[in-house]
């Protein structure tokens, strides 16, 4: 069964590097979309990705995240100067289309540590 | 605001224990879905259920069970005769419409321990 891929599965930085987390969607999929989970809590909406741009980001998606599809496989989400507080599991996820019907796959997560 | 409370943040159960994890949402559509989720120590995100506003059915699926009730907003998640590998967190999700596409609203999640 097709699946999202994620690497790495943890990643350890230095405050104020710069991350990138890389995401594998399933092929014939069109919609992507980050999540974060912080320790302990809830997993939340970051951004949604389509024909090549951003189609809504929440208020937690600041000038230091951005999103990318590098070639037709990979969807890369980019930390430019990494805080403390970004420290959390970042989940990747595919959807077939917008519609509420096409469900979407998430992916095992990154776990990023900044120290 | 689209928004999922899960009141219970902590339960802990013994072993065959039957146990409930409920969950309440709010939301404006009148087409969504529901979802929930388990989260194992190891921190992937296993998807167990997802649910049509539409379908009100209750739904059983091996030792796991659903009760969707639209009247009262809720979605309970039962699991019957528990077993330590039931230990998780496990989350309710809503679906929600963003720009051009779907968004999940995910609860803070419910930590359920069994105990041998």
């Amino acid at each position: 069964e097709p699946e999202v891929t994620q690497t790495p599965s943890h990643q350890v930085t230095q405050m104020g590097q710069e991350v990138i987390l890389r995401c594998v969607p399933i092929s014939n999929h069109l919609y992507f979309y980050w999540y974060r989970q912080i320790l302990g809590q809830k997993v939340e909406f970051l951004v949604s990705f389509y024909n090549n741009e951003i189609s809504e980001k929440s208020e937690i998606f600041d000038d230091q995240f951005s999103v990318e599809r590098p070639d037709g496989s990979n969807f890369t989400l980019k930390i430019r100067s990494t805080k403390l507080e970004d420290s959390a599991m970042y989940f990747c996820a595919s959807s077939e289309s917008g519609s509420t019907y096409n469900e979407q796959f998430f992916g095992p997560g990154t776990r990023l540590t900044v120290l | 605001a689209q928004k999922v409370t899960q009141a219970q943040t902590e339960i802990s159960v013994v072993e065959k224990e039957d146990v409930t994890l409920d969950c309440v949402y709010e939301t404006r559509d009148t087409t969504y879905y529901l979802f929930w989720y388990k989260q194992p120590p190891s921190g992937e995100l296993v998807f167990l259920i997802r649910r049509n506003s539409f379908d009100e059915q209750n739904e059983i699926s091996g030792r796991y069970s659903w009760n969707f009730q639209k009247s009262t907003s809720s979605f309970n998640f039962t699991i019957t005769a528990s077993q330590v590998v039931d230990s998780a967190v496990y989350f309710c999700a809503l679906s929600e419409r963003a720009s051009g596409t779907y968004k999940y609203i995910f609860g803070t999640g419910t930590r359920l321990k069994v105990l041998a």
